[in-house]
């Protein structure tokens, strides 16, 4: 079975700019969710996907938005990038949204010049 | 508003000695609980989860407690090997959102 899968890997962009990152899902899993790491900072929860419909979401600006598609891929995107938000994102999927292990693709670095 | 706390930044052991993590939390609807590992560019990875109704999990090297009246966890590693070198990180879920801690750096010498 093919783990999450996250797309790119890495990514440099200019302030001001616009990104879109991809996660694919454990194939089965109906759950998306995103994290933000920099250091120090441990994982922020950004947002989570269950059947297309967002259910939770983090303490992050609108400039980040998410959104999932009927095959349970997702994608997240952030506008007038900022330096500070520079970082690992992972993406994580999940059976369902209830009391199982999350699991996650090895995240996109995204840097911010 | 921090709701799952790892405390210490790091923590340095002596290989086969014992590691111990720790985790507090303060919502008190978290009822499952989850151990992550994490090693530089890569995703965190699965370790270990307990359910609130119990208060000890063991999987191999791996054991964490839980003690709901504390609202405290912990994860025991015996024996600690290099290889356990990585940032670990507690999690804990509502049966909704799952929330982590900051992470601590356990680095095992050889």
């Amino acid at each position: 079975k093919a783990g999450v899968t996250q797309t790119p890997r890495y990514l440099i962009k200019t302030r001001g700019q616009q990104v879109t990152l991809s996660c694919s899902p454990i194939s089965g899993h109906r759950s998306v969710s995103w994290y933000q790491q920099t250091p120090g900072q441990g994982l922020q929860f950004l947002f989570e996907y269950f059947s297309e419909t967002q259910r939770n979401k983090g303490n992050f600006p609108g400039r980040f938005s998410g959104r999932q598609f009927s095959n349970s891929r997702s994608e997240m995107n952030v506008s007038t990038l900022e330096l500070g938000d520079s970082a690992l994102y992972l993406c994580a999927s999940r059976q369902t949204g209830g009391n199982t292990e999350a699991f996650f693709g090895q995240g996109t670095r995204l840097t911010v010049v | 508003d921090q709701q799952v706390k790892q405390n210490s930044p790091s923590l340095s052991v002596q290989e086969g000695r014992i590691s111990i993590l720790n985790c507090d939390y303060t919502n008190s609807m978290f009822d499952y609980f989850l151990w992550y590992k994490k090693y530089p560019a890569e995703g965190p990875t699965f370790l270990i989860s307990i359910s609130s109704i119990k208060d000890k999990n063991e999987d191999g090297r791996f054991t964490v407690f839980l003690n709901k009246s504390a609202k405290h966890l912990s994860l025991h590693i015996v024996p600690s090997q290099p290889g356990d070198s990585a940032v670990y990180f507690c999690a804990a879920s509502d049966g909704n959102k799952l929330v982590f801690g900051a992470g601590t750096i356990l680095r095992v010498k050889s």
